[in-house]
């Protein structure tokens, strides 16, 4: 398998303007995660999807930002109206929803690279 | 509430040096699951382990070790005979039963030298 795929590595815009990340979960891996990190932290759970329904969200996820996961594969994070303080790393996981045939439980999440947002 | 404390914000050793990374917890749950992850200037966080809340052995990996001590609510986590690629951020974590919300300790930023 492929790992868990984020684009873009690095985006760089104006406040006050929208963004788009796209993350490409592992194959088959039926739960996906957006987080947060911002410089010295650990991340931050925003939100979790089961296939395309989304579950949970966190407070921190204001109403500027939003998640879809259409088709139960890929999932896109936007905000809109961008403002400094967004300026963060964004990482998706995801992870199977059962046993795999390694014996890897469903709990176990898997990141990718992450996207570095700046907002000048 | 729940919550990952990893007080040690930055650790220097010398290589082959043993280092040991602190991690307390708080919870209210009676099961849940531990974790470690490794995050390399790359910056992909990279799982390490992950204990079960009722499982409290012990585990080796290589030159990795877990000491898991529900009494204390610490999980911590020693490398030895440390080496330059250990270089990394080390993030605990808590997740709870549901298997979705992963709380994340601050991290340990490990520099390894030559």
């Amino acid at each position: 398998d492929t790992g868990v795929s984020q684009n873009p590595r690095h985006k760089i815009t104006k406040r006050g303007q929208n963004v788009t990340f796209r993350c490409d979960p592992i194959s088959e891996h039926n739960r996906l995660y957006w987080y947060r990190q911002t410089l010295g932290q650990g991340p931050e759970f925003l939100t979790y999807f089961q296939n395309e329904a989304q579950l949970e969200k966190s407070r921190l996820l204001s109403d500027r930002f939003s998640a879809e996961r259409p088709k139960g594969s890929f999932s896109t994070l936007e905000i809109q109206r961008t403002e400094q303080g967004d300026s963060a790393m964004y990482l998706c996981a995801s992870s199977p929803d059962r046993v795999n045939r390694v014996g890897l439980a469903k709990n176990i999440q898997y990141f990718g690279a992450g996207t570095r947002l700046s907002v000048l | 509430a729940q919550k990952v404390t990893q007080a040690q914000t930055e650790i220097s050793v010398v290589e082959k040096e043993d280092v040991t990374l602190d991690c307390v917890y708080e919870t209210r749950d009676t099961t849940y699951y531990l974790f470690w992850y490794k995050q390399p200037p790359s910056g992909e966080l990279v799982f390490l382990i992950r204990r079960n809340s009722f499982d409290e052995q012990n585990e080796i990996s290589g030159r990795y070790s877990w000491n898991f001590q529900k009494s204390t609510s610490s999980f911590n986590f020693t490398i030895t005979a440390s080496q330059v690629v250990d270089s990394a951020v080390y993030f605990c974590a808590l997740q709870n039963t549901g298997g979705f919300k992963t709380i994340f300790g601050a991290g340990t930023r490990l520099f390894v030298k030559a």
